[in-house]
């Protein structure tokens, strides 16, 4: 089984603070996203990377950024948390080494922005 | 541009009913399609998947879904509901082309009464 490690899992936070969302993965897969999740939305991707220093922007990617500076880390980052970016965040992998759709996703980050 | 329309928020069926959750997708290139499956507080699984041949796909827990290009449809259906089927159901489009990341709908949700 693909492992999927998000931290932290549960985060409250104030408006205008920075705030890291970590993914961390055992198995050397390429592909990596991150999605928010809110109700009467869905999943909605935000960013996702294809390789160390590959990304590249998902749907609603304003307000976060991203890094993937190893091949098993990729973190997610609001610079200045506001109150819209409360939601339920989901890092994903994409099993083996290509791009094949089929994502194995994290337990997921609960933020919410005061 | 990819697309997921999931037509309807909630469905409600009794125990031992058909199962019939609907999913259409607008794809410019030959489609994969997905569901996914959420209970709660849980990230999502991977109900059954289509990508190339047999247009009727089987998944987990009895579901399967058929791919019809001529309607650009993505049906999930199971014979039979059972209580444990209850949860959130996701469609998912995304293009054969290495790079490309999930698009998912809006979700639909199943009830199951007894």
């Amino acid at each position: 089984d693909a492992g999927i490690t998000q931290s932290p899992r549960h985060k409250v936070t104030e408006t205008g603070t920075p705030v890291t969302l970590r993914c961390h993965q055992t198995e050397n897969h390429r592909y990596m996203y991150w999605y928010r999740q809110d109700p009467g939305h869905g999943l909605r991707l935000i960013h996702y990377s294809y390789g160390v220093k590959d990304t590249d922007k998902g749907e609603v990617s304003d307000g976060y950024s991203v890094s993937r500076s190893k091949t098993e880390d990729f973190l997610l980052t609001l610079e200045s948390a506001t109150s819209s970016q409360t939601s339920v965040y989901f890092c994903a992998i994409s099993l083996g080494q290509g791009n094949t759709g089929e994502l194995f996703f994290g337990e997921g980050s609960r933020l919410t922005v005061l | 541009a990819q697309s997921v329309t999931q037509l309807g928020s909630h469905v409600s069926v009794s125990e031992g009913a058909l199962v019939l959750l609907r999913c259409n997708y607008s794809s410019s290139v030959p489609p994969y399609l997905f569901w996914y499956v959420q209970y709660p507080n849980q990230g999502l699984q991977l109900l059954l998947k289509y990508t190339t041949g047999a247009t009727l796909v089987k998944g987990i827990n009895g579901f399967e879904a058929e791919f019809k290009k001529s309607e650009t449809s993505f049906h999930l259906t199971k014979p039979s509901a059972h209580m444990s089927d209850a949860a959130e159901y996701f469609c998912a489009v995304s293009e054969h082309q290495a790079g490309t990341a999930l698009i998912f709908g809006k979700g639909t949700t199943l009830s199951v009464s007894s």
